[in-house]
């Protein structure tokens, strides 16, 4: 079945450092996949998306490259701030449309001043 | 609304009891889902509405948990007879789905949760 491996956390970085969270990804077809963010307190926020390979996703300095030769959709953004202290969430939809969304379990990043 | 809202925001319930958690979607979404987050792990899909009807309920762990949308809005997913690994996040999703022209497809915007204990 579709399922969605990310890197386990939590990741600790100091303010500005760069960051990458990996993800990755199985799944018949060719799935969308994205990143959700659950800031604390909050519900979960689509942070970004790409629907087909090669595609790159972008948001708040976030950035995801769609990759289908390694099946990866890994998130990075060149300098953390301590605003994005957060759990991200690497998923896919193998449907077009409705969003039954396969997610990862998450990965906590911690950012310090 | 401005946003999916989802009461209660907490519920605590003994074993064996029944209960009932809302989801009040976005207006004028056509598509509403229901996910699970245990602790630790990311949401797991239950089931989906498209309009009135359960387009997709292959998640529901078992017959104890049913949901509905009567009138294609708002949402109750209901769980008989409790029990303790039923504790978990409960996340209510919204989405617009255009039969007519899929570029207006919207993205699942998600509530708050409902954090359900079973003591």
């Amino acid at each position: 079945g579709n399922s969605v491996t990310q890197m386990e956390g939590p990741v600790t970085l100091s303010e500005e450092a760069f960051l990458t969270i990996n993800c990755t990804y199985t799944a018949t077809g060719y799935p969308s996949l994205f990143w959700y963010v659950q800031y604390p307190g909050e519900g979960l926020q689509l942070l970004l998306k790409a629907t087909k390979a090669d595609d790159k996703g972008s948001n708040k300095g976030f950035e995801a490259t769609y990759r289908k030769e390694t099946t990866s959709f890994h998130l990075e953004k060149g300098s953390v701030q301590v605003s994005d202290s957060a759990v991200y969430f690497c998923a896919l939809s193998a449907s077009t449309g409705f969003q039954k969304l396969v997610f990862g379990t998450g990965t906590r990043l911690l950012v310090s001043p | 609304g401005a946003g999916v809202s989802q009461t209660p925001s907490n519920k605590v319930t003994e074993k064996g009891k029944y209960v009932e958690l809302r989801c009040d979607p976005i207006s004028g979404h056509t598509a509403l889902y229901w996910y699970r987050q245990s602790l630790g792990q990311g949401p797991e899909f239950l089931i989906y509405f498209q309009g009135t009807g359960a387009a997709d309920d292959s998640g529901l762990p078992n017959d104890r948990f049913f949901a509905v949308r009567p009138e294609g809005s708002v949402s109750t997913l209901k769980i008989q007879r409790t029990e303790r690994g039923d504790s978990a996040v409960y996340l209510c999703a919204s989405s617009l789905l255009a039969v007519v022209d899929p570029r207006l497809n919207t993205e699942a915007f998600f509530g708050q949760g409902t954090r359900l204990t079973v003591v």
